[in-house]
């Protein structure tokens, strides 16, 4: 079973300074994808990034990129020019990639990002 | 451009009670999903459809749980004789493939 941990429950960061959320994962499969995820207070869960594993660039997606480390299982956020708009509950989620089958996403427990005026 | 739309938002029930949840995805979106979130964890995978096939469910359903998506296109989640356990907020999602796109979510209190 795949299992995704972030060991920062909180963080805080100062408004257009840069951030980065970690997260690491257990897995054997060799095709995956990987994906955080932001949960605004009281908001639905939107997309902010996503990394197929098979990639070795980084995805960067405008104030957002990663740093995935195949071999280390790490895949951390970079958060740059932080905004007002981007405190939320932060997740990180893995994807077993499958022909047709179930893609179920595994989070992790989340961290809590909260952007300091 | 509707997302994935859930009802209610939020369901106050007593212990005992049956209580019954709607999603309705985007719609060309073919496979859907259930997740579970906790206060202060990740949302955990419950059930999955494609169409209105159930292909894959978690241990996590257990029997009080039953999921349905007629036709393809809505689904519902029943939860029967609830438990205060049971309280947390129950996620879909929906997506044609990979990326999955969420609804609000409702927020279940068992009391």
């Amino acid at each position: 079973a795949q299992t995704v941990t972030q060991s920062q429950p909180e963080m805080s960061v100062q408004e257009a300074e840069t951030v980065t959320l970690s997260c690491t994962y257990d897995t054997s499969e060799s095709n995956y994808y990987l994906f955080w995820y932001k949960q605004p207070p009281s908001r639905q869960m939107i997309l902010v990034i996503r990394q197929e594993a098979y990639k070795q660039q980084n995805a960067t997606e405008n104030r957002f990129s990663v740093n995935f480390q195949k071999a280390a299982k790490s895949f951390s956020l970079k958060i740059s020019d932080s905004q007002l708009g981007d405190t939320a509950m932060y997740f990180c989620a893995f994807m077993k990639a499958t022909q047709g089958g179930s893609e179920k996403l595994v989070f992790g427990k989340g961290t809590k990002l909260t952007v300091n005026p | 451009d509707t997302g994935v739309s859930q009802d209610p938002r939020h369901k106050i029930t007593k212990r005992g009670q049956n209580v019954t949840f709607r999603c309705d995805p985007i719609s060309e979106h073919n496979r859907l999903y259930w997740y579970r979130q906790t206060l202060g964890q990740g949302p955990e995978f419950l059930t999955y459809f494609q169409n209105e096939a159930q292909l894959e469910k978690s241990r996590l359903l257990s029997d009080r749980f039953s999921a349905e998506r007629p036709k393809g296109s809505f689904s519902t989640l029943e939860i029967q004789r609830t438990e205060q356990g049971d309280s947390a907020m129950y996620l879909c999602a929906s997506t044609p493939i990979r990326e999955q796109y969420f609804g609000p979510g409702t927020r279940l209190t068992v009391t």
